[in-house]
């Protein structure tokens, strides 16, 4: 079984859905990592959560809801979604604290709003 | 801010070649570097790391030193695989406190290699 998985793979809805993303981590890790990756840009940090807590919210629309019921899950709810929201959404999860830690990713779920 | 800049791909190279993917960065601390890799349809996998000047990260062939006085981390390899093809994506950590980091990645540089 892989560290870090994710589920749908694909997902496709309409602008109107409401759908969510899951994300298991099976490492013990304490804390966990929303990204958003589009064509031609940097990964972009959405949320972080560490315990369980939520520490960073990096100015992120409200149509993205994130949830973090215990340390080995996590939830991206969406709602109303623009086609812009388009993009490959990656989960990642690391263990103990500062610069030195390293961060195992999922493989992803790729998500297309029409 | 904090910043990562790679160079832009793609890279296309024979099997054998000489692989240099250059990495630089600005940084107000002493953040540690990574080079992550991701395989087509896959997630990012840690390729090697550094956590401080002139360390050496390297793994499966793969080499980058952490030059402060340049402020670059760039990748090498002496011989490449058709297998290497990839995105390859530098990044730096600062730590902000708790039990998580904070990664800033360049835009990621495509590799391409031909048999």
């Amino acid at each position: 079984e892989t560290g870090v998985t994710q589920t749908p793979r694909h997902l496709v809805m309409g602008m109107t859905n409401k759908k969510s993303l899951k994300c298991e981590q099976h490492l013990g890790h304490n804390a966990m990592y929303w990204y958003k990756q589009s064509a031609k840009k940097p990964l972009e940090l959405m949320f972080v959560y560490s315990l369980e807590e939520r520490v960073e919210n990096n100015s992120v629309p409200s149509r993205f809801s994130p949830e973090c019921p215990n340390s080995s899950h996590l939830f991206l709810h969406l709602h109303t979604l623009q086609p812009e929201d388009s993009a490959l959404y990656l989960c990642a999860s690391s263990q103990g604290q500062g610069a030195k830690n390293i961060q195992y990713f999922g493989a992803g779920t790729r998500l297309s709003v029409l | 801010g904090d910043s990562v800049t790679q160079m832009e791909g793609p890279v296309t190279l024979s099997e054998e070649a000489f692989l240099t993917i250059n990495c630089t960065y600005t940084a107000t601390g002493y953040p540690s570097l990574f080079w992550y890799v991701q395989y087509p349809g896959e997630g990012l996998q840690l390729l090697l790391k550094a956590t401080k000047a002139d360390d050496k990260g390297s793994n499966k062939g793969f080499e980058a030193t952490y030059r402060k006085e340049t402020t670059s981390f760039h990748l090498e390899k002496g011989s490449v695989q058709v297998s290497d093809s990839a995105v390859y994506f530098c990044a730096l950590s600062e730590g902000y406190g708790g039990a998580t980091n904070k990664l800033i990645f360049g835009t990621g540089t495509l590799l391409a290699v031909q048999p």
